[in-house]
């Protein structure tokens, strides 16, 4: 089944804790980004990137870190968390790159930072 | 870069009404305009999509419709059900050097009441 899957689904942490929230997918995708999902904000692009090695700051980058060594996997990396970085994630993936192209999302994690 | 304002932020209708969301952009070089569908607790799932070389497309009860002079599009509900509430958001991008940047509104619940 073509799929994008995200762990975990939830997690629990404490400020400054680094921690990775898994991301892959099984469909051969070229493009891959990372969203986080606030009240009254709306999805956020954290970042993007439009193949293996080849990373780039969305919207709101700060305090993340990402990495593309293999085209299935873009981990997400939050090496000193916050209480603001409490949010719900999702990775997403796109056949390629370029405007048009359908986002499939995987199922979210939903962070929370004490 | 985009701004996508999407408005109301939230609507209720009676079953069988009619339901018309709205969102404006900022960037005219935008090229195309997705609709995402969330339900509670799930990912967001694309329903509806309208690139700028056409005003209006239609999906049996969904439709879209462009207005690219005014710079603004919206999603039409027709005969709308229970399973049609969740939350919609709206999306523009443009792909020329880009990448695949989406810039989400910030959402519109919906609620359809028996």
């Amino acid at each position: 089944e073509a799929q994008v899957t995200q762990n975990p689904r939830y997690l629990i942490t404490v400020t400054g804790k680094k921690l990775t929230v898994t991301c892959s997918q099984n469909m051969n995708h070229e493009y891959m980004s990372w969203y986080r999902q606030d009240p009254g904000l709306g999805l956020r692009q954290i970042y993007y990137s439009m193949n293996v090695e080849v990373t780039d700051k969305g919207d709101v980058p700060e305090g993340y870190k990402v990495s593309r060594k293999e085209k299935r996997n873009f981990p997400l990396i939050l090496e000193s968390p916050s209480p603001n970085q409490t949010s719900l994630y999702f990775c997403a993936s796109s056949q390629r790159r370029g405007s048009g192209e359908k986002l499939f999302f995987g199922s979210g994690t939903q962070l929370s930072v004490l | 870069g985009e701004n996508v304002e999407q408005h109301p932020s939230t609507l209720s209708v009676q079953e069988g009404d009619s339901a018309v969301i709205k969102c404006t952009y900022s960037d005219s070089a935008s090229n195309y305009f997705p609709w995402y569908k969330q339900e509670l607790g799930k990912r967001p799932q694309l329903i509806i999509d309208i690139r700028s070389n056409v005003g209006e497309k239609k999906d049996q009860r969904i439709a879209v419709t462009l207005n690219k002079t005014a710079k603004h599009f919206s999603l039409h509900i027709t005969e709308t059900q229970p399973e049609d509430s969740a939350v919609y958001f709206c999306a523009a991008s443009w792909g020329a050097g880009g990448g695949n940047k989406l810039t989400f509104g910030t959402g519109t619940q919906l609620k359809v009441e028996l």
